[in-house]
C-alpha cells in the first residue's frame, strides 16, 4: 500500500541534544513538507521541498534543519538552538501542483 | 501575509447539522482545503474548493466565496466519530503556493 511513514511515533529527548525525525513516503509524491503542532493549534510549516536536493524554509525554520537527498525521504532534525521543541511533527506530501496534502501519522516529540 | 480566522469550537448533537465557518486574507488565492483531524492523528483530506459555489461530498459540503474571502464546512447527520477538529487552509500563489492552516475548529458531538 502507498502511503507516508514516520517514526517513531513517541520520542523523548533530554534538552540540548539533537534529534533526527523520519519521513519516508512511497507515492512519487515531488512535493514534501514539515509541520509543527501544538495542542489545540493549527499547523506550522518547517520546511518544504518541492525537488530532490532542493528545499525552502517554511515560517518557523529556526532551529530546524532538513535534507532531500531522495524523492522518498524528508528527515527533520531538531536541533538544540529550537527553544521550543516539544510538539506534535507531521510529514506531508503531494504532487506538485494545486494538489491536497496527505499526511504521515506524525511523531510526538518530548523534549525535557 | 495571511490570516484565516475559523472558530474554536462548536458542539452539536447526534443527528444534527453544523456549519464550520473559515474567512482569509490572502493575496494569489489559489485554493481552499479543508482537513478533518481527530485526536493525536494525522489530518485527513475532505475537500478543496479553488471556484464560487458549493461541492459536496456524502454528508459533507464546503462552500467558497472568492470575493468575501468566506468558506464553511457544513456536516450533516451527525455522527458521534464526527466529533474532531476541522482545519480551513488555503494555498496562495504568492506564498509559493505552501498551505496556511488557521487554528482549526473543535467539534464535539453529542448524543
Amino acid at each position: 500500500d502507498g502511503g507516508i511513514t514516520q517514526s517513531p511515533k513517541y520520542l523523548f529527548r533530554k534538552e540540548g541534544q539533537n534529534v533526527t525525525l523520519s519521513c519516508e513516503q512511497n507515492l512519487n509524491h515531488d512535493a514534501m513538507y514539515w509541520y509543527r503542532q501544538d495542542p489545540g493549534q493549527g499547523l506550522r510549516l518547517i520546511y518544504y521541498s518541492q525537488i530532490v536536493n532542493d528545499f525552502q524554509k517554511g515560517d518557523i525554520a529556526e532551529g530546524y534543519s532538513v535534507s532531500r537527498e531522495k524523492k522518498e525521504s524528508f528527515p527533520l532534525t531538531v536541533t538544540s538552538a529550537q527553544k521550543n521543541p516539544t510538539a506534535f511533527y507531521l510529514c506531508a506530501s503531494s504532487k506538485q501542483g494545486a494538489y491536497e496534502q496527505y499526511f504521515g501519522p506524525g511523531t510526538r516529540l518530548t523534549v525535557t | 501575509g495571511q490570516n484565516i480566522d475559523q472558530p474554536t469550537e462548536m458542539t452539536a448533537t447526534e443527528g444534527a447539522i453544523v456549519q464550520i465557518n473559515c474567512t482569509y486574507q490572502t493575496s494569489g488565492f489559489n485554493g481552499l482545503f479543508w482537513y478533518q483531524q481527530h485526536a493525536g492523528e494525522a489530518p485527513t483530506f475532505l475537500s478543496y474548493n479553488v471556484l464560487d459555489g458549493l461541492e459536496e461530498k456524502g454528508r459533507f459540503s464546503s462552500f467558497l466565496s472568492r470575493s468575501k474571502g468566506y468558506s464553511y464546512l457544513l456536516l450533516k447527520e451527525l455522527q458521534m466519530k464526527d466529533s474532531a477538529s476541522y482545519l480551513c487552509a488555503v494555498r496562495s500563489q504568492a506564498a509559493g503556493n505552501k498551505l496556511t492552516f488557521g487554528g482549526g475548529t473543535r467539534v464535539l458531538v453529542k448524543p
